[in-house]
């Protein structure tokens, strides 16, 4: 185990209603990354948080946001859901520029 | 063009048996990282191996090894006497250092690799 945590594990949600997800690091790395894995596709980058500071940001609308805390964890916000979302959504700790570590991913499904 | 190109969608193979698994990518960054994870069925993304673009040399960890070549931009993983338990979905990832600063990693579509007893 890598000792990263997500939650909830499985969500269902409605087009248009608001998901929050949320992820705990590892103990010791300062950086969190999100991904999302459509199925049978490879993970794509959503965006990445280092010492509360988003530094990195993939090809996703605005209304994919986030958020770091001061013990690192982090939360991933998911406004106006739309169908399209519906994927797994995986999120990684690492020291920062290091091996990133994923969590067991939350399962959202959008109906 | 992608990235990250691993061609094989679906390898399926018999116990003990070996097996490559190809990944090819693209960067015009003369500092990068490559990695290989492996996907079970439960989800989470299993960390295997990570080489910086400076070392070539070839690495082997148990059954596992993994071919480096920067002359034809392939990082190609190998497991040897394949087992039922290998059975996953293998991906490829190339970091390179994005705009804000940080290395960001870019993922192959994966293989899927099945191992039959």
């Amino acid at each position: 185990e890598t000792g990263v945590t997500q939650s909830p594990t499985h969500l269902i949600k409605t087009r248009g209603q608001q998901v929050t997800l949320r992820c705990s690091s590892q103990s010791g790395h300062n950086t969190v990354s999100w991904y999302q894995q459509a199925l049978g596709q490879g993970p794509q980058f959503i965006f990445q948080y280092y010492r509360e500071e988003e530094n990195g940001r993939g090809n996703f609308p605005p209304r994919f946001s986030g958020l770091q805390f001061p013990n690192y964890s982090s939360e991933l916000n998911v406004n106006a859901l739309e169908l399209d979302d519906s994927a797994l959504y995986l999120c990684a700790s690492s020291p920062a520029d290091d091996t990133q570590y994923f969590g067991p991913g939350t399962r959202l499904t959008v109906l | 063009a992608q990235k990250v190109t691993q061609a094989q969608t679906e390898i399926s193979v018999v116990e003990k048996e070996d097996v490559t698994l190809d990944c090819v990518y693209e960067t015009r960054d003369t500092t990068y990282y490559l990695f290989w994870y492996k996907q079970p069925p439960s989800g989470e993304l299993v960390f295997l191996i990570r080489r910086n673009s400076f070392d070539e040399q070839n690495e082997i960890s148990g059954r596992y090894s993994w071919n480096f070549q920067k002359s034809t931009s392939s990082f190609n993983f190998t497991i040897t006497a394949s087992q039922v338990v290998d059975s996953a979905v293998y991906f490829c990832a190339l970091s390179e250092r994005g705009t804000g600063g940080s290395y960001i990693p870019t993922f192959g579509r994966g293989t899927s690799l099945i191992v039959h007893p």
